[in-house]
């Protein structure tokens, strides 16, 4: 059981280059988030799922885009990178039985 | 738009003394609130909520209505509580509105 895994780890962008972030859970999870930390900010809802086929807005979604076509996995897509993006981006999931998000180890992006 | 504020971005206590991280939330109903902590290195994860009434790892956190707060205390802190804390809580539908964190530094 892997629980919530990221790929990549690291990446750095150009800008205006696109690129997806990748996000599998194993444990059946119907709830699925995606997160921006910033330092000074904290965690940013970017975009959360409620199952497959089902996706919306959160805090910040401006410049990114979600598909969920599958309950394991929720890729992050970012289609025109901007250095305002640089971040590290965190994937979670909720069972509907124990009300806890867990965390991916995040994916560092760095644009320039 | 409900809200969750923890107005310090930095808190250093010694090694033994009490801690208390603050948390301030805005919410027209009756909240469900979280406290996460990131360790260096480690993933995000759940410390308590509210609705366990427990105590993790010495720490514990009383919801107040009456001052919407959630403030997250220790009695005496150790070397190891060093890391970040966020406190949240869900609106609607599992939907999580996370403050902006606290970093505890405990000081030998």
């Amino acid at each position: 059981n892997a629980g919530v895994t990221q790929t990549p780890k690291f990446r750095i962008l150009k800008i205006g280059q696109s690129m997806t972030l990748q996000c599998t859970q194993d444990m059946n999870h119907n709830y699925m988030y995606w997160y921006r930390q910033d330092p000074g900010m904290g965690l940013k809802l970017i975009y959360y799922s409620v199952g497959a086929g089902i996706t919306d807005k959160g805090e910040v979604p401006n410049g990114y885009n979600v598909s969920r076509s599958t309950t394991e996995d929720f890729p992050l897509r970012l289609e025109l990178a901007a250095p305002s993006q640089t971040s590290v981006y965190f994937c979670a999931s909720l069972g509907r039985a124990v009300e806890t998000q867990y965390f991916g180890p995040g994916t560092r992006l760095l644009v320039l | 738009a409900q809200r969750v504020t923890q107005p310090e971005k930095l808190l250093s206590v010694f090694k033994g003394a009490p801690v208390e991280l603050k948390c301030n939330y805005s919410y027209s109903g009756s909240p469900e609130l979280f406290w996460y902590v990131q360790y260096s290195r480690q993933r995000l994860q759940l410390l308590l909520r509210h609705i366990s009434r427990e105590s993790i790892k010495g720490f514990t956190a009383d919801l107040n209505k009456g001052e919407t707060s959630f403030h997250l205390k220790k009695p005496f802190a150790q070397e190891e509580d060093s890391a970040m804390y966020y406190c949240a809580l869900i609106e609607g539908t599992y939907k999580y509105i996370f403050g902006t964190g606290t970093r505890l530094k405990v000081l030998a």
